[in-house]
């Protein structure tokens, strides 16, 4: 299994601000994954991101409004640009380990006023 | 693209009774089913999982059956507790780690003392 760690674990924002979460494996991982949790749904991915390359981003989610580093094999962020009330949600990072399975992380609980 | 349906969205059962969830998936390449649990204030949890190749796997009080043919695979819990209630997400994929994991809309089971 993997071990994820994500700051923040939840913020409160103002509308048209940025809030970078990041996360953290205790191993190294080719594959890292971001998705989005809106109250009370399923989860969405937002991209992929593999690190040494752009991130490639799913249907409905954009690199200007959420762009993505991973500048090594443990580490990844994702950014909420220019947040509106609509973008509250639950964000979670997840890797894939062991046995091609895929872990997740504590996920940060986003509220933008 | 692959497309996973899940059943019931809403489940209550006395403590001790079994409780079944059931998901279909519309791409027949999937390969790899997992479930995860998730808790209030959590990330999900792979409880189990299952790959196409075996049409049944358990873990203690849990079960997973697999019908490729019907491409339909169900959560079976057995003598539920207090500490299963949870929401619990069905998912499929192609099973490496490239591809991507699609959830249902997820089961919320409630199990009652």
């Amino acid at each position: 299994s993997a071990v994820i760690s994500q700051k923040p674990s939840r913020d409160i924002c103002q509308r048209g601000t940025s809030l970078t979460i990041q996360c953290q494996v205790d191993s190294q991982v080719t594959m890292m994954f971001w998705y989005r949790q809106q109250p009370g749904q399923s989860l969405t991915l937002i991209a992929t991101a593999n690190q040494g390359s752009e991130a490639t981003y799913e249907s409905g989610f954009v690199i200007d409004k959420f762009p993505i580093s991973r500048p090594n094999l443990t580490f990844s962020t994702l950014t909420v640009s220019n947040m509106s009330p609509e973008d509250s949600s639950i964000y979670l990072c997840s890797v894939v380990a062991g046995y091609n399975e895929q872990f997740f992380g504590p996920g940060t609980r986003l509220t933008v006023l | 693209g692959e497309n996973v349906e899940q059943h019931p969205s809403t489940l209550s059962v006395q403590e001790g009774d079994s409780a079944v969830i059931k998901c279909t998936y519309s791409d027949s390449a999937s390969n790899y089913f997992p479930w995860y649990k998730q808790e209030l204030g959590k990330g999900p949890q792979l409880i189990i999982d299952i790959r196409s190749n075996v049409g049944e796997k358990k873990d203690q009080r849990i079960a997973v059956t697999l019908n490729k043919t019907a491409k339909h695979f169900s959560l079976h819990i057995t003598e539920t507790q207090p500490e299963d209630s949870a929401v619990y997400f069905c998912a499929a994929s192609k099973g490496t780690s490239y591809d991507k994991v699609i959830f249902g809309p997820g089961t919320s089971l409630s199990v009652i003392p």
